[in-house]
């Protein structure tokens, strides 16, 4: 299986301030086919995990363009620009490239 | 618009069957190329990718569960099912069906059913 590894695991962050999160892969997420297979998931309190970012930089249906998905093969970062009080949550990211998919442990972002 | 929803007994018994059932509108599931997949969070802690049964009815499932789970589904009614036997305290998780595009991209979750494993 590949191992999915995010730093930090929380994250206490300010109102209008940048946050990052970084994931490592054991295994290289570059596809022959060109795309990258990583994914950025949040899950808000109560709720179900939401797509954020697909195939590593993509943002998905009504994401806000201050979530940004970045990084190559085995390094990924996810950056929001200006911290909004409803990012609070826990962010997962996860690998597409074959079953299993993987998740990281998890990143808990706190206002 | 997609909509998934889970359900079926909260409770399971030690060494028996846990079986959840998950309802899907706006979409057949038969019909276009999605992967129907369940994943599952134990409380408070992370996510855990059961399987998938593809639109052809194609299955595949995580080999650390493969022993003992199977994905089916009804096309009749648009609902695809979890089971997983021989169940013990650690299979206690809120479970989710998800739909897969392909890749991992899972755009639509439902809102997911605990299901808890005791005596």
């Amino acid at each position: 299986d590949i191992v999915m590894t995010q730093t930090p695991l929380s994250l206490s962050v300010t109102p209008g301030q940048p946050a990052s999160i970084s994931c490592k892969s054991s295994q290289s997420l570059l596809h022959s086919d060109g795309k990258t297979y990583l994914y950025w998931f949040v899950q808000k309190p109560g709720q179900s995990p939401q797509l954020l970012i697909y195939e590593l930089f993509r943002r998905f249906s009504g994401v806000p363009d201050r979530f940004s998905g970045s990084g190559s093969r085995t390094d990924f970062t996810l950056k929001i620009s200006r911290v909004e009080p409803e990012d609070v949550g826990i962010y997962y990211c996860m690998h597409g490239m074959h079953v299993p998919r993987t998740f990281g442990q998890g990143t808990k972002v706190e206002i | 618009q997609v909509h998934l929803q889970e359900s079926g007994p909260g409770l399971a018994k030690p060494s028996q069957t846990l079986s959840v059932t998950c309802a899907v509108s706006g979409v057949s599931i038969s019909g276009s190329e999605n992967y129907w997949s369940w994943i599952r969070q134990p409380p408070g802690k992370g996510l855990e990718y059961i399987g998938y049964i593809s639109h052809t009815g194609y299955t595949d499932y995580n080999p650390s569960l493969r022993s003992r789970v199977a994905i089916s589904a009804d096309t009749s009614n648009n609902q695809f099912s979890l089971m997983l036997t021989s169940v013990t305290a650690t299979d206690t998780a809120v479970y989710y069906c998800v739909r897969d595009r392909g890749w991992g991209f899972f755009d639509f979750w439902g809102q997911g059913i605990l299901v808890t494993v005791s005596s």
